[in-house]
């Protein structure tokens, strides 16, 4: 059974720094994984997907990159604005687009 | 882009009633959407995959009986939970691949959830 996980469970920077969330999976048989931020009651936005033979993949001040043998993927974020502040999620698809998703990384930015 | 509209935002309910959510895709049709149920500070759970004119496939440890999910049209799904209780207080979030032909691979868009609560 594939398990999620991320590190750290939540995380509190001031503006303007460079961060760095950590996801790792137990399964590496999967078909690509996806970044996904949430704000408080709401639903998902998709930021990222990767697919499986894919290294990494970039929108704006996002990166992220997968290590499929090893199991890791690690989301960066540039020059951090509070409006990043939000809970973000990674997710593995396995077979049929099921999602296994992580428990999250509650990111505050702060002034 | 694809629009996945989740309806409504919010319910309130009685123990015992039953509540129905509808996942509509706006822009695009949809065979396979998939509902995903969210605990407060726990991730999202997988709990069954609605097929259109088909039967849906629960999760494991999921009772079909009581999470009825029906996928009339290929713009519509709906999730009703019967004789709620207050242990069924929770997220409730659908979504759908942006593509009628699901590959393992088809990008997903999710509605903005159902918070349920039921006293």
């Amino acid at each position: 059974k594939q398990e999620v996980t991320q590190i750290p469970a939540a995380l509190s920077v001031p503006e303007g720094e460079n961060l760095v969330l950590n996801c790792s999976f137990t399964d590496s048989a999967i078909y690509n994984l996806q970044w996904f931020r949430q704000d408080p009651g709401k639903g998902l936005t998709s930021l990222l997907l990767i697919q499986s033979s894919q290294r990494e993949q970039t929108s704006g001040r996002l990166n992220a990159s997968l290590d499929k043998s090893s199991g890791r993927s690690t989301l960066y974020i540039a020059a951090s604005q509070p409006g990043d502040s939000a809970t973000y999620l990674c997710a593995v698809a396995g077979g049929g687009n099921k999602l296994t998703f992580g428990t999250g990384t509650q990111l505050k930015v702060e002034l | 882009g694809a629009v996945v509209s989740q309806h409504p935002s919010r319910v309130i309910c009685k123990s015992g009633t039953s509540v129905k959510i509808e996942c509509r895709s706006l822009d695009f049709q949809a065979t396979t959407m998939f509902w995903y149920r969210q605990f407060p500070k726990q991730s999202l759970m997988l709990m069954a995959t609605s097929n259109e004119g088909s039967k849906a496939t629960y999760e494991q440890g999921v009772e079909k009986d009581k999470f009825l999910i029906n996928h009339a049209s290929l713009t519509l799904s709906t999730l009703t939970v019967t004789s709620a209780h207050p242990e069924d207080s929770s997220f409730y979030i659908c979504s759908a691949p942006g593509t009628i032909a699901v590959s393992n691979n088809s990008p997903l868009h999710f509605g903005n959830g159902t918070r349920l609560t039921v006293t």
